[in-house]
This record gives structure tokens, sequence and C-alpha cells, in this order.
């Protein structure tokens, strides 16, 4: 079965510092595809990223950067000069197989970014 | 702005009643999803729509059902409300049948609350 581990519940930092959300996952597949979404106080869910699990090239947009490592079935956030407007719930999550239809989230991780 | 629509923003009823949530995927989207968060269960996936049929389905109750119309919007029924289906409302949609293949994109939800 499929299962999304983020054991970092709440992380606070001061403006500028880097920080890292871990996420771990499991599934038996050799197909499957990760994706990152934040969610800020107003509710919504914002798609950050998608991977799939034949792509282990690590990818930045902007301050963003994602380490996946197949190797420990993890695939990091790093959010670089963390800005107050990146506080928010971090969620990450699987989807198994090639025709896998759901997509399982982990429990999320809530950053505070203060200034 | 994710281009997927969800009506009503706010909803608050009584226990015993029924309430429909609404969704308009993006433009070109052919896969709808259901997505219920609380506080307890965190984001489940509920049901999924491809193209006016039923894929899939996660923990969805008896008392609710959906549906997708020619148009492609969405619509998720709840009946017999408890207070324990108080939670936030998520459609999300994609191109593809599968949740992989592309990314998925979150409407902005829809708050219910059972009073």
């Amino acid at each position: 079965a499929q299962k999304v581990t983020q054991a970092q519940t709440e992380i606070s930092v001061v403006e500028k510092e880097d920080v890292t959300l871990d996420c771990v996952y499991e599934t038996r597949d050799t197909t499957y595809y990760l994706f990152w979404y934040k969610q800020p106080p107003s509710g919504e869910l914002v798609f950050l990223i998608r991977r799939n699990s034949f792509d282990e090239q690590n990818e930045i947009s902007g301050r963003y950067s994602w380490n996946f490592q197949k190797s420990t079935s993890s695939f990091n956030f790093t959010i670089t000069a963390s800005q107050v407007v990146d506080s928010a719930v971090y969620f990450c999550a699987l989807s198994e197989g090639e025709r896998g239809n759901k997509l399982v989230f982990g429990a999320g991780t809530i950053l505070r970014v203060k200034s | 702005d994710s281009g997927v629509t969800q009506t009503p923003k706010h909803l608050i009823t009584a226990t015993g009643q029924r309430v429909t949530l609404r969704c308009s995927p993006r433009s070109g989207d052919l896969s709808v999803y259901w997505y219920q968060q609380s506080l307890d269960q965190g984001l489940q996936f509920l049901i999924q729509y491809y193209n006016g049929e039923e894929r899939a389905k996660g923990n969805i109750l008896e008392r609710f059902s959906a549906q997708q119309f020619p148009d492609l919007h969405s619509e998720l029924n709840l009946s017999s409300l408890e207070l324990g289906d108080s939670a936030l409302y998520f459609c999300a949609s994609s191109v593809a049948s599968w949740a992989g293949r592309n990314a998925i994109y979150f409407g902005e939800g829809s708050w219910l609350t059972v009073v």
C-alpha cells in the first residue's frame, strides 16, 4: 500500500533562513509520481511540482528546490531565503503506478516564517 | 488561480440536510477528483470521474454521491449530513484519466459546516 510520511509537524524559521521539508514515501510500484502542494492560510491547494520515479534529477524553481532520492524513498523540498509569504502548510503526495487514480497525501508540514 | 472553480465557497447547514457542491474543471481537463480535508483525517480521496464516467472510488460514504455532466462540470451531493461531515471539500482536475500522468490542479475548496 502507498504511504507518505511528513515527520515534521511544524517548523518555524526566521525570514531569509533556508528550510527543508522532508517527505518519505512507501510504494511497491516501480512507476510512481510524487507531488508537492502548498496550502496558504486562505485554504486553497496550490500545485508546486510533479516528478516521476524515473527522473531523479533535482529541480530548482526560483527559491524552491526539490531533492529526489530513490535510495532513501525521499522527495524533500527546500526553500532558500524564506519569506513571510512562504508561511503555509506544505503537502507531499504520491500517485502509484501508471493507472493510479488518486493522490495519497502526507499529513502536511506547517511552515511559519517570522519576520 | 488554478482554473478550477468551486461553488459555494462557504456553506453552513443543519444536521440531516442535503447539500450539493459544484465544480468546473480547468478548460480541457477531462478528469475531476473530489477530496475531503478534515482535521482528524487529513486529505482523503473521495471519487474520480473521467469524461463523464466514474473511474475510481476512495473513502466516500454511501450518503455521498457525485456525477460528472456532459459539459464536464461535476457535483458532489452530501445527504443526511452529520456533524462529522464538516470539512473542506476540494475539487481537482487534470487532463488524463490517471492521477500521475499530469499535474493535478485544485480549486479553492468549499467549506462545509454542519451545525
